[in-house]
């Protein structure tokens, strides 16, 4: 058990679509992060949130973009969906900004057709 | 920008062999250093960390790693791999005051009985 949850485990989606990822993370944590893991490719950080607020991005286009509720959990959306944006999807959070204790999700595995 | 490299991308060992995996990073500052494993279908483990102090670091599974500064590398190493070893390592590096974490591209390890 990652202890980070995430749903859906798979989504296939169109290209022009949008699609919500939702991450719950470990309890205790409050910080959470987002990377994008291209098949072959290291995990790349997309963002981070952090008291329901955005602290740091990475080099992706405003078509990511996220959101942190006040119990934690957090949604990472991709409006106008390309081919490229498929990948895994991986959640990971968190005590406090600093990421020095990170707990991954076991990721959402996104295809673009 | 930070980056991480990992020249050894598919690696092939006999069980009981020796393993090390190179990782080098591109960073003046101060760093943190990590290597994650990623069993097939599972999410990402952390192996072992580096913060400071003792440059040798021992982690998980009978895993080690040596922090050498003046080769700003951060190599893996086990004296005798399992079977159970097959996976996918991670080297990444968090930076200065960020907290994200900068993986490498990883290697595949596969080990024969």
């Amino acid at each position: 058990d990652a202890g980070v949850t995430q749903s859906p485990t798979h989504l296939i989606k169109t290209r022009g679509q949008q699609v919500t990822l939702r991450c719950s993370p470990k309890s205790g944590h409050d910080t959470v992060s987002w990377y994008q893991q291209a098949l072959g490719q290291g995990p790349q950080f997309i963002f981070q949130y952090y008291e329901e607020e955005e602290r740091q991005r990475g080099n992706f286009p405003d078509r990511f973009s996220g959101h942190q509720f006040p119990n934690y959990s957090s949604e990472l959306n991709v409006n106008a969906l390309l081919l490229g944006d498929s990948a895994l999807y991986l959640c990971a959070s968190s005590l406090g900004d600093r990421g020095y204790g990170y707990t991954f999700g076991s990721g959402t595995r996104l295809t673009v057709v | 920008a930070q980056s991480v490299s990992q020249h050894n991308h598919h690696v092939i060992l006999s069980e009981a062999a020796s393993l090390e995996l190179g990782c080098n990073y591109s960073y003046g500052g101060t760093v943190n250093l990590f290597w994650y494993v990623q069993y097939p279908g599972q999410h990402l483990q952390l192996l072992l960390k580096y913060f400071s102090g003792d440059p040798l670091v021992k982690g998980i599974k009978g895993f080690e790693a040596e922090f050498i500064k003046s080769k700003f590398s951060f190599n893996l190493r086990k004296p005798s791999v399992q079977w159970s070893d097959t996976a996918e390592y991670f080297c990444a590096v968090v930076t200065g005051t960020a907290s994200k974490l900068t993986f490498g591209t990883g290697t595949r390890l596969q080990v024969t009985l």
